[in-house]
């Protein structure tokens, strides 16, 4: 069975400030692993993902995340932090199996605040 | 193109109604996943479709939950005798066959009263 878990389910940063949102996961087979945004009200934007090219993903506004197996970890970044940036994060896996049925698992998120 | 389109946006229903959540995927998406979102539980998978394959209906949460897919293309989700439990955003997600990535539709609200 995959899991998720996001490390803190509130992150606070100062605008231009580092952002960095942890994710650790668990998968028995090699994993598919994504980044979602959420706005409110809004459905699931997706980030970035990971499936088993580079292990340095760069995604959507300036996102980035890093697939390291050995700690079984997707955490994502981004340089400097922007107003627009506030949000709520969810990182998911679903399992590289061979078959056609991605479905995900989610952490259980994570609200990214900026202050000025 | 499109994205993925559900109705309603909101719905409001007493206790005990039967509710139909819609989902219109991204043309040519032959996958299509359902999702729950509740405060409580967080995101849960409910069922999924791909073509005409059998679905996967193992996150369906009790056999008051039903979903269909006509036609390989839009998919409809039932929620019969619903509970004050059921009140969450559903939301329906769609890809490309064998492609793991998914684009998710807005999400309908959905409040028992």
């Amino acid at each position: 069975a995959q899991s998720v878990t996001q490390l803190g389910s509130h992150v606070s940063v100062s605008e231009g400030a580092l952002v960095l949102l942890r994710c650790n996961y668990s998968s028995s087979v090699p994993p598919y692993l994504f980044w979602y945004v959420q706005y409110p009200n809004q459905g699931l934007q997706l980030l970035l993902k990971y499936t088993s090219a580079a292990t340095l993903v760069k995604g959507i506004n300036g996102f980035e995340a890093e697939f390291k197996k050995s700690e079984t970890s997707f955490h994502l970044t981004k340089p400097s932090a922007h107003m627009s940036d506030a949000a709520e994060y969810f990182c998911a896996v679903s399992e590289n199996s061979g078959g056609s049925n991605y479905k995900l698992t989610f952490g259980k998120g994570t609200l990214l605040t900026v202050n000025p | 193109g499109a994205g993925v389109s559900q109705s309603p946006s909101n719905k409001v229903t007493e206790k005990g109604k039967d509710v139909e959540l819609r989902c219109d995927p991204i043309s040519g998406h032959t996958a299509l996943y359902w999702y729950r979102q509740s405060l409580g539980q967080g995101l849960e998978f409910l069922i999924y479709f791909q073509g005409n394959s059998a679905p996967d209906k193992s996150g369906l949460p009790s056999d008051r939950f039903s979903a269909e897919r006509t036609g390989g293309s839009v998919s409809t989700l039932t929620i019969q005798r619903t509970q004050q439990e059921d009140s969450a955003v559903y939301l329906c997600a769609s890809s490309s066959y064998r492609v793991p990535e998914a684009f998710f539709g807005q999400g309908t609200r959905l409040t028992v009263v």
